[in-house]
């Protein structure tokens, strides 16, 4: 199907656990994004890429480690889960260009709970 | 930095009442700004956007114009129904070819029949 999707979409670990949120698109989007959706805090951008082996840091990127070796895959992985983890975290991809710059698609969604 | 600041919900109102959100934001230059709506159980979709001062973007019955003299860009429609209950998010950005987005907290609305 096309678009963007994310997996899995629920997801329970514990404390330590190496933890990977998959997300893919299917528009060949240069720009990729991983936030995350907290109550209070809005969502909050973790890491984004311009274009495959490009990547760069967000606001909140500390635990986090991205990869982007094809331009449709952009993996969110927490080497060493923490209960600060919690959160529902959101992909996003865009165009970027020109006029589109900031209009992104977004996923359904993660919830991950790290007890 | 850059900053958005939106009135904090939840909006409650009933059903064809007149919506107003607002949102202030802090940038330098001349951002681009947006506003964002998340339904239930899903992720934020764009609802409208203005590039320059004193644009207007539009969607699905809403309005924003983009006030650069009191940096803001207020959500408004005119008669709100149930099924525009979400969470509505103000977002900027900076200039073509640079899509990273600065959001605000967010204002859930919710409408009653």
């Amino acid at each position: 199907d096309a678009g963007i999707t994310q997996s899995p979409r629920y997801k329970i670990t514990e404390t330590g656990r190496q933890v990977t949120l998959m997300c893919h698109q299917t528009w060949s989007h240069s720009y990729m994004f991983w936030y995350r959706q907290d109550l209070g805090h809005g969502l909050r951008l973790i890491y984004y890429s311009a274009a495959a082996d490009i990547t760069d840091k967000g606001e909140v990127p500390d635990g986090y480690v991205v990869s982007r070796s094809k331009t449709e895959n952009f993996p969110l992985t927490l080497e060493s889960a923490t209960r600060s983890q919690t959160s529902v975290y959101f992909c996003a991809s865009s165009d970027g260009s020109g006029g589109h710059a900031g209009e992104l698609f977004f996923g359904e969604g993660s919830r991950l709970t790290v007890l | 930095g850059n900053s958005v600041t939106q009135m904090e919900g939840p909006v409650t109102l009933s059903e064809e009442a007149f919506l107003t959100i607002n949102c202030t934001y802090t940038a330098t230059g001349y951002p681009s700004l947006f506003w964002y709506v998340q339904y239930p159980g899903e992720g934020l979709q764009l609802l409208l956007k203005a590039t320059k001062a004193d644009d207007k973007g539009s969607n699905k019955g809403f309005e924003a114009t983009y006030r650069k003299e009191t940096t803001s860009f207020h959500l408004e429609k005119g008669s709100v129904q149930v099924s525009d209950s979400a969470v509505y998010f103000c977002a900027l950005t900076h200039g073509a070819g640079y899509s990273t987005l600065t959001f605000g907290k967010g204002t859930m609305l919710l409408v009653s029949p």
